[in-house]
């Protein structure tokens, strides 16, 4: 069945520091890919998606490149701020199975000043 | 404002009794789902609705049931909830199937069952 794999936090970086958290994934179809970020206290909310192989999904400095080759969607931002503290999580969508959004476990990125 | 609203936000109940937490969308989206999400376990789906009258099992339906008499409309239902469904909540929906459609989530449900 699908599934998604991502690093364990929680990843401590300083303001300002290089942010990376792996993503791969494994898939019976060719899925679309997501993450999406859960800010303390509230919901889910998306934050990029691609949905084909080497489609670059993009938002608010984040970054992540659907890698069909090394089944990987690592998420990717160069200058973290305070306020990008949060849950992450790694997602993806296969509508032609029953389960369309697989998420990861999630990871807690704290960031400090 | 396109958005899925979640009624209670927070509940504390006791084992047995019967509650309900209600999902509205405004976006007349034909998908709709219940995700629990744990610690360490992520987000898992409990049930799905395709369309009015069509539903079907996640990967955790076990003590849960959803009815979806209209489109906008998703009920959880715990007949007899216990404390391993405390848990956070998120009800969630999409336009339909389909790679690339973006899935809209609820502000999640606190619920503490003692």
């Amino acid at each position: 069945g699908n599934s998604v794999t991502q690093m364990e936090g929680p990843v401590t970086l300083s303001e300002e520091a290089f942010l990376t958290i792996n993503c791969t994934y494994t898939a019976t179809g060719y899925p679309s890919l997501f993450w999406y970020v859960q800010y303390p206290g509230e919901g889910l909310q998306l934050l990029l998606k691609a949905t084909k192989a080497d489609d670059k999904g993009s938002n608010k400095g984040f970054e992540a490149t659907y890698r069909k080759e090394t089944t990987s969607f690592h998420l990717e931002k160069g200058s973290v701020q305070v306020s990008d503290s949060a849950v992450y999580f790694c997602a993806l969508s296969d509508f032609r199975g029953n389960t369309p959004l697989v998420f990861g476990k999630g990871t807690r990125l704290s960031v400090i000043a | 404002e396109a958005q899925v609203t979640q009624n209670p936000r927070y509940l504390i109940t006791v084992t047995g009794k019967k509650l309900t937490v209600t999902c509205s969308q405004n976006m007349n989206h034909e998908y709709m789902s219940w995700y629990r999400q744990d610690p360490g376990l992520g987000l898992r789906q409990i049930y799905y609705s395709m369309n009015v009258e069509v539903t079907d099992k996640g990967d955790v339906p076990e003590g849960y049931k959803v009815s979806r008499k209209e489109k906008r409309n998703f009920p959880l239902i715990l007949e007899s909830p216990s404390p391993n469904q405390t848990s956070l909540y998120f009800c969630a929906s999409s336009l339909g199937g389909g790679p690339g459609n973006t899935i809209y989530f609820g502000e999640g449900s606190w619920l503490t069952v003692v």
